[in-house]
């Protein structure tokens, strides 16, 4: 069965400052995606950047970039000049490529403070 | 529609009560998501309809739970004598049937069961 971990239940970070949240899964699949969700208050989850294992080179969207470590099975999350609009629940989630459901295992989500 | 919607957003029942709730997804997308997220918790996966099938009932937590989807759209999630555990946001997503890309979430419902 596959799993995902995180470690950091809540970080804060200054604004315009830089912030990595750490993400770890375990499976025994060498097919399969990653992916970052951002959950504000209003709680809609907003897909923030994807990754597929295939792939060596690291996504990025914007601000967001990934360190994905295949591995050591680790996906981490960087973001850079971070805004107050970045406060958020972060979940990491995985699922595999060809699954018979196409389920997303998320991770318990790290609470991400941007202080002003 | 444009996004995933659900229905009520809040919904406040005493224990022992049932109640349904509603998944609206967006046009097109075969595939639907239903996931529970409790307090301090990650997203628990229920169930997922391909169509109007459902072929990985799996994450339902009890007989008390079911689901349906009619017509290849609209979904509805039934809790039967709902009980305080029961209590958390369930969120409904959808997608065109890769993962891929990921899914589209709706906003959620926070059942609170008193």
């Amino acid at each position: 069965a596959q799993t995902v971990t995180q470690s950091q239940p809540e970080m804060s970070v200054q604004e315009a400052e830089t912030v990595t949240l750490s993400c770890t899964y375990d499976t025994s699949e060498s097919n399969y995606y990653l992916f970052w969700y951002k959950q504000p208050p209003s709680r809609q989850m907003i897909l923030v950047i994807r990754q597929e294992a295939y792939k060596q080179q690291n996504a990025t969207e914007n601000r967001f970039s990934v360190n994905f470590q295949k591995a050591a099975k680790s996906f981490s999350l960087k973001i850079s000049d971070s805004q107050l609009g970045d406060t958020a629940m972060y979940f990491c989630a995985f699922a595999l490529y060809g699954g018979a459901t196409n389920k997303l295992i998320f991770g318990t989500g790290t609470l991400l403070a941007v202080q002003p | 529609g444009a996004g995933v919607s659900q229905s009520p957003s809040n919904k406040v029942t005493e224990k022992g009560k049932d109640v349904e709730l509603r998944c609206d997804p967006i046009s097109g997308h075969t595939a639907l998501y239903w996931y529970r997220q409790s307090l301090g918790q990650g997203l628990e996966f229920l169930i997922y309809f391909q169509g109007n099938s459902a072929p990985d009932k799996s994450g339902l937590p009890s007989d008390r739970f079911s689901a349906e989807r009619t017509g290849g759209s609209v979904s509805t999630l039934t809790i039967q004598r709902t009980q305080q555990e029961d209590s958390a946001v369930y969120l409904c997503a959808s997608s065109l049937g890769a993962v891929s890309y990921g899914y589209t979430f709706g906003s959620g419902t926070r059942l609170t069961v008193v």
